[in-house]
């Protein structure tokens, strides 16, 4: 059982285009976390969010806090070649749990 | 400062051989994780540590033991190593367990054949 479900778990597409990946839940987290691993690192993590419905923007990278805090996403605008990766989501208390991942390939 | 280091880097074992994941992290952070990550799986918690002398299980312990002698290591015994372990392990730290970042290491791949 999965406690953090993303989708898609691939997504392959062209330099320049938008895409939403989105991490779902029944549970509710006090916050949620974003981490982004590049092949043979561990991840790094790009954003934590903590309020309902709270949205955050990392250059073109906007992610949003669901208003129940069971969900987020994660929006890019105008993806580049340097966006391709393994996209985690993890939330939890005294431990993280993690989604299984969105492995994003952009193409030139 | 060079955060959380790993050794080795990669590993091959045969079956029923041990062997020690060696974590080590310069950040003075009291809480230190082992993760398991297998393709298209996530990361899975194996051990945990909240300061030294003090170790927990996560979601999947068997077959691994952990220490935690000194703040700033953390190995991961394997004993009696199985296929089902051949994974790429990783070895992370944060300040605390209440939202903050975890720092993660390069990890480790280990094959059991």
């Amino acid at each position: 059982t999965q406690l953090l479900e993303q989708s898609p778990q691939f997504l392959s597409i062209q330099e320049g285009e938008n895409l939403t990946v989105y991490c779902n839940s029944s549970s509710v987290f006090s916050s949620l976390q974003w981490y982004r691993q590049e092949p043979g690192e561990g991840p790094v993590l790009l954003v934590t969010v903590v309020t309902g419905g709270e949205v955050k923007k990392l250059k073109r990278l906007t992610f949003q806090f669901g208003d129940a805090r069971k969900d987020s996403s994660l929006h890019i605008t105008a993806a580049q070649p340097g966006d391709t990766g393994l996209y985690l989501c993890a939330g939890g208390e005294g431990r993280l749990y993690f989604g299984r991942g969105t492995q994003l390939t952009v193409w030139p | 400062n060079a955060g959380v280091t790993q050794t080795p880097k990669f590993r091959i074992l045969k079956i029923g051989q041990s062997m020690t994941l060696q974590c080590a992290q310069d950040m003075n952070h009291n809480y230190m994780y082992w993760y398991r990550q297998d393709p298209g799986m996530g990361l899975k918690l194996i051990y945990y540590s909240v300061g030294a002398g003090i170790t927990d299980k996560g979601e999947v312990p068997n077959g691994y033991n952990v220490s935690r002698s000194t703040t700033e290591d953390f190995p991961l015994r394997l004993e009696l190593a199985a296929p089902s372990q051949t994974s790429v392990y990783f070895c992370a730290s944060s300040y605390s367990d209440r939202g903050n970042e975890q720092f993660f290491g390069p990890g480790t791949r280990l094959t059991v054949l």
